[in-house]
């Protein structure tokens, strides 16, 4: 049973740049929380995805944006990139039932130089 | 602002000891709490929850420690294994099903 996977796991992008993450999620499950992981820090919440609709959003400028698909997974997107979106994002997926945990992917390492 | 909060950055036990592995927490409308464990280069895997309703859930070797009226939370692994070396987040969401708030991390190392 595959699990959440993510592409790339690695990429250097320059200042300016955009970038886009993918995300497959795992098996049975509709729902995709995208997080940012800074050095040193827990994952902050990014926004999560359902029905192919945005439901939620944490506090990121609108420069983050996201997609779902129809088959659930889903792409994240950063345009005008900084310096200080050098950071592992882990994308994570549930079945959007009540109390049920987050399965997160192993991340993609972005670094912006 | 951290509304959830692991001040121990790190912690070192001993094989076959207990770690206690500490977390608190500022909103009130917290009602799902999670620990999730993460080693170098992968993602956060999930240990163990409790809901707002319980005081105490155990599996196997972790259990988790709810004290509302403290907005404290502990996770208890007994006895503690090398394998259990890793880097601990505790986790809290208001509605069990939206974002999750994420600590700091607390890095556990279990000494053989």
């Amino acid at each position: 049973d595959a699990g959440v996977t993510q592409s790339p796991t690695h990429l250097i992008k320059t200042r300016g740049q955009q970038v886009t993450l993918r995300c497959s999620p795992k098996s049975g499950h509709d729902t995709v929380s995208w997080y940012q992981q800074a050095l040193g820090q827990g994952p902050q919440f990014i926004f999560q995805y359902y029905e192919e609709e945005e439901r939620q959003r944490g506090n990121f400028p609108d420069r983050f944006s996201g997609h779902q698909f129809p088959n659930y997974s889903s792409e994240l997107n950063v345009n005008a990139l900084l310096l200080g979106d050098s950071a592992l994002y882990l994308c994570a997926s549930s079945n959007g039932q009540g109390y049920s945990p987050l399965h997160f992917g192993n991340g993609t390492r972005l670094t912006v130089t | 602002d951290q509304q959830v909060k692991q001040n121990s950055p790190s912690l070192s036990v001993q094989e076959g000891r207990i770690s206690i592995l500490n977390c608190d927490y500022t909103n009130s409308m917290f009602d799902y709490f999670l620990w999730y464990k993460k080693y170098p280069a992968e993602g956060p895997t999930f240990l163990i929850s409790i809901s707002s309703i319980k005081d105490k859930n155990e599996d196997g070797r972790f259990t988790v420690f709810l004290n509302k009226s403290a907005k404290h939370l502990s996770l208890h692994i007994v006895p503690s294994q090398p394998g259990d070396s890793a880097v601990y987040f505790c986790a809290a969401s208001v509605d069990s099903g939206y974002a999750l708030n994420f600590g700091k991390g607390t890095s556990l190392l279990v000494t053989p």
